[in-house]
């Protein structure tokens, strides 16, 4: 089956640093996205990663490796507004996106 | 009218009730989605248009259905409601199918079936 795994839930401090864990296993891999989703919202587009390695962009960075079925979406500099859930999907041999569940961070002051 | 636009925003349905979920883009876009969020779980994909005049099953297809007259239009049709249809719908879009482009989303309908 196709499956996606990330933490449910993660806190962490104004000014610091977070990392969001993804490991997936899928029927086969075309790319793997993260979105960002603030309560009450629709998803919006944060990265994408097809090849292994890390794509930065802003305080927002992407590590991918697909020998693993793993990656990560690295928050610097964290803010407030930075609160929101965070949502892992594989593009799998289809084109069709897999989701997985989402992980909220809660940012404290 | 600026990216995907959903209506109504929500909605409370009596159990056995036809409904009909709007979703419409201006961004020219081929392929259109619909997905289902719930608590605790990722989106599902209930069904999918390539294209105008075409239509595929999602994950979740049963008791839902979707037309595609025209590339900015894509409907999504609950028979007769059940309450475990409660859910918040998200409509889609990308470019192109079978291609890794972003989807983009609308403001979702929250729907409440009673």
């Amino acid at each position: 089956g196709q499956n996606i795994d990330q933490p449910t839930e993660m806190t962490a401090t104004e000014g610091a640093i977070v990392q969001i864990n993804c490991t997936y296993q899928t029927s086969g891999f075309n790319g793997l996205f993260w979105y960002q989703q603030h309560a009450g919202e629709a998803p919006t587009f944060l990265s994408y990663n097809v090849l292994d390695g890390l794509e930065e962009k802003g305080r927002f960075s992407s590590f991918l490796s697909r020998s693993k079925g793993y990656s990560y979406l690295l928050l610097k500099e964290l803010q407030m507004k930075d609160s929101a859930s965070y949502l892992c999907a594989v593009m799998d041999s289809n084109y069709q996106l897999i989701w997985g569940a989402g992980t909220k961070l809660i940012i404290k002051p | 009218i600026a990216g995907i636009t959903q209506a109504p925003t929500s909605q409370i349905l009596a159990a056995g009730r036809r409904m009909t979920l709007r979703c419409t883009q201006d961004m020219r876009h081929n392929a259109m989605y619909w997905y289902r969020q719930d608590l605790g779980l990722g989106l599902r994909l209930i069904h999918y248009s390539n294209t105008a005049g075409t239509t595929g099953k999602g994950e979740v297809p049963d008791g839902y259905s979707v037309s595609r007259a025209n590339t900015d239009d894509f409907p999504l049709t609950l028979a007769s409601a059940v309450p475990s249809q409660t859910s918040v719908y998200f409509c889609a879009s990308t470019p192109t199918s079978g291609s890794t482009n972003e989807q983009f989303f609308g403001p979702g309908t929250r729907l409440t079936v009673l």
